[in-house]
Order: C-alpha cells, then structure tokens, then sequence
C-alpha cells in the first residue's frame, strides 16, 4: 500500500514550456486535490475531483488543467509554464464519506511527497 | 469564500513548556477542522482534527479546541519536544467536494 503518491519529484521548465504532474492513489479515495504551496503560504487548492471523469476549480485555477481518466490518478498540466507558477506542488486524495458513518462530509486528506517545480 | 486565519505565524517555547497556535475562519457552515504537520521538505500530515459536533478533543500531548460562536479553533501541545518543531496548518472545510481552506501556517521551534 502505496498511498499516494507524484511523479515527477522536481522539475526544471524554461518558460513557455509545457508539463504534466502525476498523482497516484491506491486507496480507493473518490476524491482528489491539486495544492500549490509557496515560501511562507499555506497550501492553496489548485483544481479537485470528486470522481473518476469529473474536475471542478479550486481556488487557484488560472494557468492549470487537471483530467481524472481513471479513479486512482489525477492529472495536473501546465500547457505554457510561467516562473509564477514556479512552487512546491502536492496532490492529496480523500474518502467521500467519513468513517465510521453514512453521510458524505469531510474526511482526512492523505497527502502524497510533493514536486518542486522550478520555472526559469 | 472560505478564509482562515493563523496566529502566530512563528512560536518558540522552550522545550517542556506548552505551545498554542489559534484560527480563525469565516464561513459558519464549516464543519471540519484539521491540523496537519509539516517538517522540512516533507508533506503534511494530519495529527488530530474536529468536527462541529465536538467542542473539544485530545490525543497524547495533543488537543484541538472549537468555538462554533466565535469561530474559531485552537491546538494545544503539552509537554513540547524537540520534535515537534515544524511548521504546523489549521484548516476548514464545509464539506463541498470535501475542500479544504488552509491557514498559513505556524513555525514552531522547541528549544531544548
């Protein structure tokens, strides 16, 4: 058991640049997320997914799209890369409903290692 | 949206001594509240959380206070060690799509 886990672990792009991150879970989580985090800042959500085929924005959506193919991955592109977008990159993945009850709510997010991604 | 907010953005205790960080947020349908610890070039990990149900919760030297009326929340660590220095996130959710909205963080330093 896995967890969750990023390829690739850092990256160097020159600006305009392209990429794809990667987000792997074997925990059969209904739910992933994209966060950005910066120097100093707490993580910002990017782009989330609440099942295989569907993708909504986060609060930091501008200059990323995410695909989510296949229940355990979840995808996040930069199609011209910016040195805005420069920054520690972490994907993170949750069950639907809680443990221990029947309704959908909140659930311990489970974080993979992070990419650091450095745009020149 | 969702905003939260942390106070202190730094702490540091000596080791032994106890170490508050306390949150604010915005949204009163906020529902959930996890504390996640990150140490140096690693990911964070959550070491206790809250829902609106409880007031309060405890595990080991640690525990999470919630006031649903004032909204806000606060995490207690007793009897510090060295390691648990780190920098340390409060978070809330409402429970949409399970998103979370982080505070921006805390660096704790234990002194030995």
């Amino acid at each position: 058991n896995a967890g969750v886990t990023q390829t690739p672990k850092f990256r160097v792009l020159k600006t305009g640049q392209s990429m794809t991150l990667l987000c792997a879970q074997d925990m059969n989580h209904e739910y992933m997320y994209w966060y950005r985090q910066d120097p100093g800042m707490g993580l910002r959500l990017i782009h989330y997914s609440v099942g295989e085929g569907t993708t909504a924005k986060g609060e930091v959506p501008d200059g990323y799209n995410v695909s989510r193919l296949k229940k355990q991955n979840f995808l996040l592109g930069l199609e011209s890369a910016a040195p805005s977008q420069t920054s520690v990159y972490f994907c993170a993945s949750s069950y639907a409903v809680p443990s221990g009850s029947s309704i959908p709510g909140p659930d311990t997010q489970y974080f993979g290692p992070g990419t650091r991604l450095t745009v020149l | 949206g969702e905003n939260v907010e942390q106070h202190p953005s730094t702490l540091s205790v000596q080791e032994g001594d106890s170490a508050v960080i306390k949150c604010t947020y915005s949204d009163s349908a906020s529902n959930y509240f996890p504390w996640y610890k990150q140490e140096l070039g690693k990911r964070p990990q959550l070491i206790i959380d809250i829902r609106s149900n409880v007031g309060e919760k405890k595990d080991q030297r640690i525990a999470v206070t919630l006031n649903k009326t004032a909204k806000h929340f606060s995490l207690h660590i007793t009897e510090t060690q060295p390691e648990d220095s780190a920098v340390y996130f409060c978070a809330a959710s409402t429970g949409a799509g399970n998103k979370l909205t982080f505070g921006g963080g805390t660096r704790v330093l234990v002194k030995p």
